[in-house]
């Protein structure tokens, strides 16, 4: 089965500073997603990928995607305080086989931002 | 934003007892998924389940699990029998809906429900 690395496993960074977090996966996508999770609460959905887009914005984030190497980054810049939470990447399988959109998710990364 | 809810938001059990944990979905929505996240560990997918029938499971979705749909608008997970292993925050999730499909839209979680096995 597919599984999601992200890279640094924990992140400390000042207020204002840009936060970057790696992901790879290992088997052909249809999308990549973000999602944010602070502790103990549900997930919420950041940004989405698809597997023939490069790059992409949404406020603060910037999301990259490379296929070849299988690794997408999460940018967030101008960090703030509130911005402290887990984040993990998560994809979608390619859909032959059978797949029904289930997500398969990295272990995460804990972002720590200190105002 | 849309909501999806789930009940209750903690649960404790003993062992060996059966528990059911609730979802009300996005209205009208056909598709939804079940993910549990076992303390300081990733999310996993445990099943997928589409107009009435289970689509896809994963491994961990053993005869102890099983998911209905009781009426026309909440879904359940029972667990049979409860393990310890089974302790845990238990998701459920909807896409939204979109041109994309559900291999191209993001997907609305619920709050969770945190089950302690004891």
């Amino acid at each position: 089965s597919q599984q999601g690395e992200e890279d640094p496993q924990a992140l400390s960074i000042q207020e204002g500073e840009n936060a970057t977090m790696n992901c790879s996966y290992k088997t052909s996508i249809n999308n990549l997603q973000w999602y944010r999770q602070n502790s103990g609460r549900g997930l919420v959905h950041l940004i989405l990928i698809r597997s023939n887009e490069r790059e992409k914005h949404s406020g603060r984030l910037r999301v990259t995607l490379d296929t070849s190497k299988k690794s997408s980054s999460l940018l967030i810049t101008a960090s703030r305080a509130a911005d402290t939470a887990s984040y993990f990447c998560a994809t979608v399988p390619r859909n032959y086989g059978g797949s029904q959109g289930n997500l398969i998710f990295g272990k995460g990364t804990k972002l720590s931002v200190k105002p | 934003e849309p909501e999806v809810t789930q009940t209750p938001s903690h649960q404790v059990t003993q062992m060996g007892q059966e528990v059911i944990l609730r979802c009300v979905p996005i209205s009208n929505h056909l598709y939804f998924y079940w993910y549990r996240q076992i303390l300081g560990q990733k999310v996993e997918f445990l099943v997928s389940f589409y107009n009435n029938e289970i689509s896809e499971k994963s491994e961990i979705f053993d005869d102890q699990f099983s998911v209905e749909r009781p009426d026309g608008s909440n879904f359940t997970l029972k667990i049979r029998s409860t393990k310890l292993e089974d302790s845990a925050m238990y998701f459920c999730a909807t896409p939204r809906p979109g041109q994309g499909g559900i291999w191209n839209n993001e997907q609305f979680f619920g709050p969770g429900t945190r089950l302690t096995v004891l």
